[in-house]
């Protein structure tokens, strides 16, 4: 069945450090690739999208490309702060749009220091 | 627009009890879906309500079930419960087509002792 693998946590790093969160996938048709952001005591909020291959998404400094050859998702920033420390899931759903399930990775604990 | 509520967002039951959880959709939302996110893990699909009817299910035994309701409320029931069971429980509502998809509550704390 589908799958997501994430690299395991948690990673610290130092404000304005650049992140890599890494993310490959295991699908038998053509999912949508999610980034969800889950920060202390809170639910989950979507962060980024892609739906095809190639497509990038962004946000808030995020970016993740969907590729297909590869089958992975990597989560990037360019200069982390404080304030992103959270845990994030990458995710992917077959039939998005007709409301598919969504299949998540572990998670992968972020830490930024001041 | 009012988001996604669930409550309540903790509860302790017993081995053996049953448990109702609700969830508040965001309005005009037509589906929701239940997740069972155990304590340092990925969320898991439990099942999902369209239009007040169960239409996907995941790898849950059956004393798991679930309501949908017209005015865009939710239940999660689980019966017998067991020490397992204890997760973070979250809501998701959406309307189906949507391409902006799911919006998730916080989350009901479930501590089974």
């Amino acid at each position: 069945g589908d799958s997501v693998t994430q690299m395991e946590g948690p990673v610290t790093l130092s404000e304005e450090a650049f992140l890599t969160i890494n993310c490959t996938y295991t699908a038998t048709g053509y999912p949508s690739l999610f980034w969800y952001v889950q920060y202390p005591g809170e639910g989950l909020q979507l962060l980024l999208k892609a739906t095809k291959a190639d497509d990038k998404g962004s946000n808030k400094g995020f970016e993740a490309t969907y590729r297909k050859e590869t089958t992975s998702f990597h989560l990037e920033k360019g200069s982390v702060q404080v304030s992103d420390s959270a845990v994030y899931f990458c995710a992917l759903s077959e039939n998005y749009n007709q409301g598919g399930k969504l299949i998540f990775g572990q998670g992968t604990e972020l830490s930024v220091k001041p | 627009e009012t988001g996604v509520t669930q409550s309540p967002t903790h509860l302790i039951k017993t081995r053996g009890q049953q448990v109702t959880l609700r969830c508040s959709s965001q309005s005009g939302h037509n589906t929701v879906s239940w997740y069972q996110q155990a304590l340092g893990q990925g969320p898991q699909f439990i099942f999902q309500y369209y239009r007040e009817e169960e239409n996907g299910r995941g790898n849950f035994p059956p004393r798991f079930s679930g309501l949908q309701f017209p005015n865009y409320s939710s239940e999660l029931n689980v019966n017998a419960l067991e020490l397992d069971d204890s997760a973070l429980y979250l809501c998701a509502s959406s309307l189906s087509g949507d391409r902006y998809g799911y919006t998730f509550g916080s989350g009901t704390r479930l501590t089974v002792v």
